[in-house]
């Protein structure tokens, strides 16, 4: 265990369902993070949020939406995906040090999710 | 763009076995480089390494990072089964703060 913890671990959806990723870090950081991780490819960054706020955005689709309600809980909504979504969602957090520019991530287990 | 190459993709070896696993980067204004573990799902913390020439150890592994040749290795002596995982590499630049730019990773897998 690595004090981040992931919701549900594997999701099915059809491609004009509406649901939700829930991630939780009990180690006290004031980062997070949403990756994707589809087969044979690297770890994407898709967002981050350092004190609540959302500092990092990399050119991912509408369809999904992120949500910091406080430095230990993210989302990631999700609405009218397409099959090639499917992969490994993981949530990672960290402390986030700009003097030191430092960055150890810790990361949650993750959330597979397939679109039919 | 920040770029991380990992050699090589995957290695199978036997359990006993030392295995040294290579990693690649070009960063612009590079911070740190870290290594990290993932067997079944969430990947593992294992190493940062900020400096040239410091290596770090815990236990059976070790790394050790070439500022100058823009490289680093990671080293497993006497391997075993539970050494099998996926081994990532990642690199955080200036750009920002917060992206690690990650290899492709090496499937290493450790027979008995």
């Amino acid at each position: 265990e690595t004090g981040v913890t992931q919701t549900p671990r594997h999701l099915v959806m059809g491609m004009t369902n509406k649901k939700s990723l829930k991630c939780e870090q009990h180690l006290g950081h004031n980062a997070m993070y949403w990756y994707k991780q589809s087969a044979k490819k690297p770890l994407e960054l898709m967002f981050v949020y350092s004190l609540e706020e959302r500092v990092e955005n990399n050119s991912v689709p509408s369809r999904f939406s992120p949500e910091c309600p406080n430095s230990s809980h993210l989302f990631l909504h999700l609405h009218t995906l397409q099959p090639e979504d499917s992969a490994l969602y993981l949530c990672a957090s960290s402390q986030d040090n700009r003097v030191r520019g430092l960055n150890e991530q810790f990361f949650g287990p993750g959330t597979r999710l397939t679109v039919l | 763009e920040d770029k991380v190459v990992q050699s090589p993709l995957s290695l199978v070896v036997h359990e006993g076995d030392t295995v040294t696993l290579n990693c690649s980067y070009e960063v612009t204004n590079f911070r740190s480089l870290l290594w990290y573990k993932q067997e079944k799902k969430a990947p593992t913390f294992l190493f940062m390494l900020t400096s040239s020439g410091i290596e770090k150890k815990s236990g059976r592994l070790s790394s050790i990072l070439d500022k100058k040749e823009l490289f680093s290795i990671l080293n497993i002596t006497a391997t075993q089964t539970g050494d099998s995982a996926v081994y990532l590499c990642a690199v955080v630049g200036a750009g920002s703060n917060y992206k690690l730019t990650f290899g492709k990773g090496t499937l290493l897998t450790v027979n008995p």
